[in-house]
């Protein structure tokens, strides 16, 4: 069955970066897209951007432009999700999830990371 | 941005009852495809988000037929009916008719 596995938790400094992984089994990797959505502590689902893998293009929240690189590696399978200049707001849980194309749907979802940015 | 507004943000549902849950957006989420991205998502206590609806009235795979969705236009609803323990939840609305992708507040639907 699909699944998708994300790296383990992290704990960052302002200002620095994080690199979360999301590795995806069980589908054709490169048939699909891939959308980050994350979930600040006791708040909602905040929609980051997505990336088509077999044609490597990403689509980004205005929110987050500039801030955010979402990628992926066809040959594993791994989709990434790296955000910068990080600040105290963006701890949070980031999950991956795979769209169902073209209905454009969170048909399945990573377990989720979380992201903890403090001095 | 599509704002999405669910209503109610809190649901007190006695088990075996109905739960109705409403989600209204800012424009229309019908698609120049002449689809509507409205999907319905599920998130347990300590779970990561479960896909429910997509397409406005679609159950996904597993999801049981007590669950229904409805609307068009700009007016949804979720309806569960007859609610059972493993209910208990967040419920979110999602827009993917146009970049930004957005989600509503989320309704917690819990038993009285």
């Amino acid at each position: 069955q699909v699944q998708l596995v994300q790296s383990g938790a992290e704990v960052k400094k302002p200002g620095s970066s994080v690199k979360v992984s999301c590795k995806a089994s069980g589908g054709t990797f490169s048939s699909y897209a891939i959308s980050w959505v994350r979930q600040a502590p006791g708040q909602g689902l905040e929609w980051m951007g997505r990336i088509i893998p077999i044609l490597g293009i990403a689509n980004y929240a205005q929110k987050f432009q500039g801030r955010v690189t979402i990628t992926a590696d066809k040959s594993t399978s791994t989709a990434y999700m790296e955000l910068s200049s990080l600040r105290s707001e963006d701890t949070a849980v980031y999950y991956c999830a795979r769209v169902a194309p073209p209905s454009d749907y969170l048909d399945y979802w990573g377990q989720g990371t979380l992201v903890t940015v403090s001095s | 941005d599509i704002v999405m507004t669910q209503t109610p943000l809190s649901s007190p549902v006695t088990l075996g009852q109905p739960a109705s849950i409403s989600c209204r957006s800012s424009q229309s989420l019908v698609h120049s495809d002449g689809n509507t991205y409205l999907s319905w998502l599920q998130q347990r206590p300590g779970q990561p988000p479960r896909l429910l609806i997509y397409k406005i009235s679609n159950r996904f795979s597993g999801v049981p037929d007590r669950f229904s969705g409805s609307g068009a236009g700009t007016d949804f609803t979720l309806k569960i009916s007859r609610v059972e323990a493993e209910d208990v939840g967040v419920y979110y609305c999602m827009q993917a008719t146009q970049f930004p992708w957005t989600f509503g507040q989320g309704t917690k639907v819990e038993i009285k």
